[in-house]
């Protein structure tokens, strides 16, 4: 069916890289933009990143930027984000969506949570 | 960047009640804002698009207005379903934000 699957969430310690995965099945991956969102815990949803569906343009909130790179591999299906030099404030649980109607995200998955702690 | 403010923060409503919950960009966006619903420990849901398209399989008694930097959501009749925490969201300029929230509360 058609669904989005994260993984790679866990336990990290500050100053450490994670990446995290989004499998993709049931559409044509390489037709959309894809999204990644967090949601820290007891608060709300913030836009992370955004690639092009054909991976030429990417985007990224000021608080991730220069420290997130997210990209995808349309031969699997795969949406990725690399997480470095994780801060105690990127925990959070991580979505991805998909990218449609020209910006907004029709299809999400189940979120994949990241803690970073000491 | 494009903030978005939603209003009111939560909201305790009755089931038959007439909801609305208002949505301002500090600065323009057209018409380029989406309504999302969440329910505790789930992901999002998209229910509205372009400001007034719903989506697919979403009930006709959600209803989105606005333009500029002033949107609403409307729900005519709450029903027991739609508890839950709604977000707006602009999509401009290469910007996606995210108004903070309204939990709808049961009174």
């Amino acid at each position: 069916q058609v669904q989005l699957v994260e993984s790679g969430g866990g336990v990290v310690q500050p100053g450490r890289s994670l990446t995290l995965s989004c499998a993709a099945s049931g559409f044509i991956f390489s037709n959309y933009g894809m999204q990644w969102v967090r949601q820290a815990p007891g608060k709300g949803l913030e836009w992370v990143a955004i690639i092009w569906f054909d991976g030429s343009d990417k985007y990224y909130a000021d608080s991730v930027k220069g420290r997130c790179t997210i990209s995808r591999d349309s031969s699997e299906n795969t949406l990725h984000l690399e997480m470095n030099n994780l801060r105690a404030e990127d925990t959070a649980v991580y979505y991805c969506a998909r990218d449609n109607h020209g910006g907004t995200l029709d299809l999400w998955g189940q979120g994949t949570l990241v803690t970073v702690s000491a | 960047d494009i903030q978005m403010t939603q209003s009111p923060s939560t909201l305790s409503a009755s089931v038959g009640d007439r909801v609305t919950i208002t949505c301002r960009a500090s600065q323009s966006i057209s018409g380029s804002l989406a309504w999302y619903q969440q329910k505790p420990g789930r992901a999002p849901t998209l229910l509205i698009y372009e400001t007034s398209t719903l989506e697919t399989e979403v009930p006709s008694r959600f209803d989105g207005s606005g333009f500029g930097t002033e949107f609403t959501l409307t729900i005519s009749s709450l029903q027991p379903d739609d508890f839950a925490t709604y977000y707006c969201q602009q999509y401009t300029n290469s910007s996606w934000t995210f108004g903070q929230g309204t939990k709808v509360e049961i009174k």
